[in-house]
């Protein structure tokens, strides 16, 4: 148990809508990271929070924003969904920006 | 840019047989460099990992991987394999400071262990 937590563990939904992915980071971890996981672009980096404040993105689209609230829990809001954002999404935490990192078992979207 | 290139999406290999998962990256900068592994339908677990000192890193179930800075490379090995060390493995690359941290995976390796 790597202690961090991910809710839901499945979502299946229609195109155009909205969904929320929430991730509890492990136990005095302050960065939290979240990735998507698909067959045809692997493991991809989304963006990167520390205790509240953004601190790095990568390759996240416009119709997702992210967000770390002051108890350190973090969600990923993905809008207007289309077909190809079905996918694994993880959250993982680390405890230093150079610490490995602890991920989640992941929420798997399904869009139809 | 960071990037990082498993170089074999699939590695068939027999019980207790030797294998060799590798790995390449590129960075401008000084990086920092890990070896995740997933099982099915889990979360991504850290296997090894170089920060600095010694360039062979070992992990407790019999891994290592050797920094090669000249080469750019991080390749894992283990003499002898086992039928549970099946899965996907992934290497990866960070690098950053307290501004702001990336760590970029490869598009992984699945190592297939055969009886």
């Amino acid at each position: 148990d790597s202690g961090v937590t991910q809710t839901p563990k499945h979502l299946i939904t229609a195109t155009g809508q909205r969904v929320t992915l929430r991730c509890s980071p492990r136990s005095g971890d302050l960065s939290v990271y979240w990735y998507q996981q698909s067959l045809d672009q692997g493991l991809q980096f989304l963006i990167h929070y520390y205790n509240g404040e953004e601190r790095a993105k990568g390759n996240i689209l416009e119709r997702f924003s992210a967000q770390q609230f002051p108890d350190l829990h973090s969600e990923l809001n993905l809008s207007s969904l289309e077909l190809g954002d079905s996918a694994l999404y993880f959250c993982a935490s680390s405890v230093q920006w150079n610490s490995p990192l602890h991920f989640g078992n992941g929420t798997r979207l399904t869009v139809t | 840019a960071q990037s990082v290139t498993q170089l074999d999406s699939q590695v068939p290999v027999f019980e207790e047989a030797p294998v060799e998962l590798r790995c390449n990256y590129s960075s401008s900068v000084s990086v920092y460099l890990f070896w995740y592994v997933q099982y099915p339908n889990q979360g991504l677990q850290l296997l090894l990992k170089y920060l600095s000192g010694s360039t062979l890193v070992e992990s407790i179930n019999g891994f290592e991987a050797e920094f090669n800075k000249s080469q750019t490379s991080f390749h894992l090995r283990k003499p002898s394999v086992h039928i549970s060390d099946t899965a996907e493995y992934f290497c990866a690359v960070s690098e950053g400071d307290t501004g702001g941290f990336k760590t970029i995976f490869g598009a992984g390796t699945r190592l297939f262990v055969k009886a």
